[in-house]
């Protein structure tokens, strides 16, 4: 089944320490997503890729670093200069074109201890 | 500066009240928006997608209606499993094809 996969569902950090949340997809979607969720309030982009080895920050990317070294992953890792890291990760992917919808994968809920 | 408003941040309903649901946006130019529906702990799932106003579209008991405006998701007799937090995304103009602006979005509670 073609899908995105995020891993690990829960994540607990100790504060000064850097996490790496996994992003895959089988969908052959050139365009991936990290968004930030938080109670109340709407998803907030992190970072955004549109092709391999290319990235672009979004509206909140302080303290936090990405790669895309494949078409199928896209880690992200918050680094301890995010202040306020505990949140809801949404991964997300589409199609090239410039009217398609944006599919999500199930979440990772990082909680800073 | 671009914006999207839901209202209300929460409805309860009884099983087979129909009601909407509004999201309201101001963006310099209108390229899309998306609807999306939200169950707990889980990622959104993908439901609409209106381009231009007067559009409709429908999926089971759930019907999106888009102006110049806003959009409307329009839900009629909803049973319980319908019970989620609905999600309006919108994509400007301003933003480039990677941007989506999100509303807060809805919880709908469904009771029997």
């Amino acid at each position: 089944d073609g899908g995105i996969t995020q891993s690990p569902k829960y994540l607990f950090r100790k504060e000064g320490q850097n996490v790496t949340l996994s992003c895959e997809q089988n969908l052959n979607h050139d365009a991936m997503y990290w968004y930030r969720q938080d109670p109340g309030q709407g998803l907030r982009l992190i970072y955004y890729s549109q092709i391999v080895n290319d990235f672009q920050k979004g509206d909140i990317a302080e303290g936090y670093s990405v790669s895309r070294e494949k078409k199928e992953s896209f880690p992200l890792t918050v680094t301890s200069a995010q202040k306020n890291p505990t949140a809801f990760y949404l991964c997300a992917s589409r199609t090239s074109g410039a009217y398609n919808e944006q599919f999500f994968g199930p979440g990772t809920r990082l909680t800073v201890l | 500066e671009d914006q999207v408003t839901q209202s209300p941040e929460a409805l309860r309903l009884q099983e087979g009240e129909s009601s909407s649901l509004n999201c309201s946006y101001t963006v310099s130019g209108l390229r899309g928006l998306f609807w999306y529906r939200q169950d707990p702990g889980k990622g959104p799932e993908f439901l609409f997608t209106l381009y231009s106003a007067g559009e409709e579209k429908e999926k089971e008991r759930l019907k999106a209606t888009l102006t110049k405006k806003e959009s409307f998701l329009h839900i009629t007799a909803p049973k319980p499993e319908d019970s989620a937090t609905y999600l309006c995304a919108v994509q400007a103009a301003s933003g480039g094809y990677n941007k989506l602006i999100f509303g807060a979005g809805t919880r709908l509670a469904v009771h029997p």
